[in-house]
């Protein structure tokens, strides 16, 4: 099962305007991360915000969390095209060990 | 420093046949993990380990095999592989004793036939 739906599936912008994805969970969490795949790579972390955070901005990445509606959100700001690629969020159980990651959502950032 | 290494990058392998995907660290993390990734999907937990000697099954265990007998080290064995397990494998590490931010090797794509 997959702890992280990802919303929306697929998103195309131009460059220069802002990106944001949504993602839902269902279980308590530990931490909520944001992670960058581009295609055929590895997975690249970008940003982590603990359960008893609301937000967290690293660069031109803000993330919020809403643990009372199970949620959070990465907003890229000023997209260019070489933020081209899926991005997923990825909980971490109240363990600490188990991380389970959303379907992922994929960026297009026109030039 | 290499990072998180992978071998091989591609294999196929007949079903029934049995292999062992190979992961190595050089960072010194206690954490390492196996992941696969099917087709327009996320990835999923297959094996965790939380320091040499030390295992736990993931999301999806069933079919695989994992030993840590170094810090470095962390195969993943494939009993005998079925169609299903065609797949990209991940192999990650972290700093932490616990799961905060992985670091991923390039990935190994297998096709079972």
């Amino acid at each position: 099962s997959q702890q992280g739906e990802e919303d929306p599936q697929a998103l195309s912008i131009q460059e220069g305007e802002n990106a944001t994805m949504n993602c839902s969970y269902k279980t308590s969490i530990n931490n909520l991360q944001w992670y960058r795949q581009n295609s055929g790579r590895g997975l690249v972390h970008l940003i982590l915000i603990r359960s008893n955070e609301r937000e967290k901005h690293s660069g031109r990445l803000r993330v919020t969390l809403d643990t009372s509606k199970k949620s959070s959100s990465l907003l890229i700001t000023a997209s260019r095209a070489a933020d081209t690629a899926s991005y997923f969020c990825a909980t971490v159980d109240t363990g600490g060990f188990k991380t389970i990651f959303g379907a992922g959502t994929r960026l297009f950032v026109k030039a | 420093n290499a990072g998180v290494t992978q071998t091989p990058k591609f294999q196929v392998l007949k079903t029934g046949q049995s292999m062992t995907l190979q992961c190595a660290q050089d960072m010194n993390h206690e954490y390492m993990s196996w992941y696969r990734q099917d087709p327009g999907m996320g990835l999923r937990l297959i094996h965790y380990s939380v320091g040499a000697g030390i295992t736990d099954q993931g999301e999806v265990p069933n079919g695989y095999n994992v030993s840590r007998s170094t810090t470095e080290d962390f195969p993943l064995r494939l009993l005998s592989a079925a169609p299903s397990q065609t797949s990209v494998y991940f192999c990650a590490s972290s700093s932490s004793g616990r799961t905060y931010e992985q670091y991923f090797g390039p990935g190994t794509r297998l096709t079972v036939t």
